[in-house]
C-alpha cells in the first residue's frame, strides 16, 4: 500500500504570491488533514477534509483554503503569502474522521522571501 | 484548554543509556495519546499510540510509553538508545470524535558516542 505523498518537496515564493500544495492520501483513507510546522515548533492544525467537505478548522485566516477531490487527494492553497507562512506543511490521511489513524507525508518546505 | 507540554527542549544521553522523554497533557475528554518521531527535514513517523486498555504500550524501534491518568502523563521510554535514535520527538493528544491533534513543542534527542 502506498503512503501519503506530498508535492512539491520544496518551494520558494515571494511575499504576496499564492501557492498550492498537493497531497495524495494513503489508499483506503478518506480523510485528509493539513498541519503547519514552523521551525523549532510542533505542528499546528490548519483544517481537515472528510469526504470532500471541510470537517474542522484551526486558528488560521481565510487565506488558507483547501479542497478534497473524489479520489480523496487534497490541495492546500495559501493566498497573499506572508513571511511568517514559511514553514513545513504536513499532510496526514486517515481512514475516517478523527485523529486515530493518521499517516503523515514527508511535507512541503515553503519559504517565503 | 487542551494542551500538551514537553518540559525538555533538549535531552542528551550516551549511546546505550536509557531514555525517558516526558509528556503532560490537558484534555477535556478521553484522550488518545501519541508519540511521533521526526528526523531533520522529514515528516512524522508514529512510534506508538494509546487509546484504551493496558496503560503500558509498546511501539516500534524498541520504544514504550506509560499512560498515567492521575498524573496526566504519557512518558516515552527506551532501555538502551542507539545513535540512530537522534531526532526530535513529539507527543500529541487527540480524540475519537475530535478532528485535530494537539502537539507538544517537541524534545530534541542528542546521542553522545
Amino acid at each position: 500500500e502506498t503512503g501519503v505523498t506530498q508535492s512539491p518537496t520544496h518551494l520558494i515564493k515571494t511575499r504576496g504570491q499564492q501557492v498550492t500544495l498537493r497531497c495524495s492520501s494513503q489508499s483506503g483513507h478518506n480523510t485528509v488533514s493539513w498541519y503547519q510546522q514552523a521551525l523549532g515548533q510542533g505542528p499546528q492544525f490548519i483544517f481537515q477534509y472528510y469526504r470532500e467537505e471541510e470537517n474542522g478548522r484551526g486558528n488560521f485566516p481565510p487565506r488558507f483554503s483547501g479542497l478534497q477531490f473524489p479520489n480523496y487527494s487534497s490541495e492546500l492553497n495559501v493566498n497573499a503569502l506572508e513571511l511568517d507562512d514559511s514553514a513545513l506543511y504536513l499532510c496526514a490521511s486517515s481512514p475516517r474522521g478523527g485523529t486515530a489513524g493518521y499517516t503523515f507525508g514527508s511535507g512541503t518546505r515553503l519559504t517565503v522571501v | 484548554a487542551q494542551s500538551v507540554t514537553q518540559p525538555d527542549i533538549h535531552i542528551t544521553v550516551s549511546e546505550g543509556a536509557s531514555l525517558e522523554l516526558r509528556c503532560n497533557y490537558s484534555y477535556g475528554a478521553t484522550p488518545y495519546l501519541f508519540w511521533y518521531v521526526q528526523s531533520p527535514g522529514q515528516g512524522l513517523q508514529l512510534l506508538l499510540k494509546y487509546f484504551s486498555g493496558d496503560t503500558l504500550v509498546q511501539g516500534i524501534k524498541g520504544f514504550e510509553a506509560e499512560f498515567k491518568r492521575s498524573q496526566s502523563s504519557f512518558n516515552l521510554r527506551k532501555p538502551s538508545v542507539h545513535w540512530s535514535d537522534a531526532a526530535e520527538y513529539f507527543c500529541a493528544v487527540g480524540g475519537d470524535s475530535n478532528y485535530q491533534l494537539i502537539w507538544g513543542a517537541g524534545t530534541k534527542l542528542i546521542i553522545k558516542p
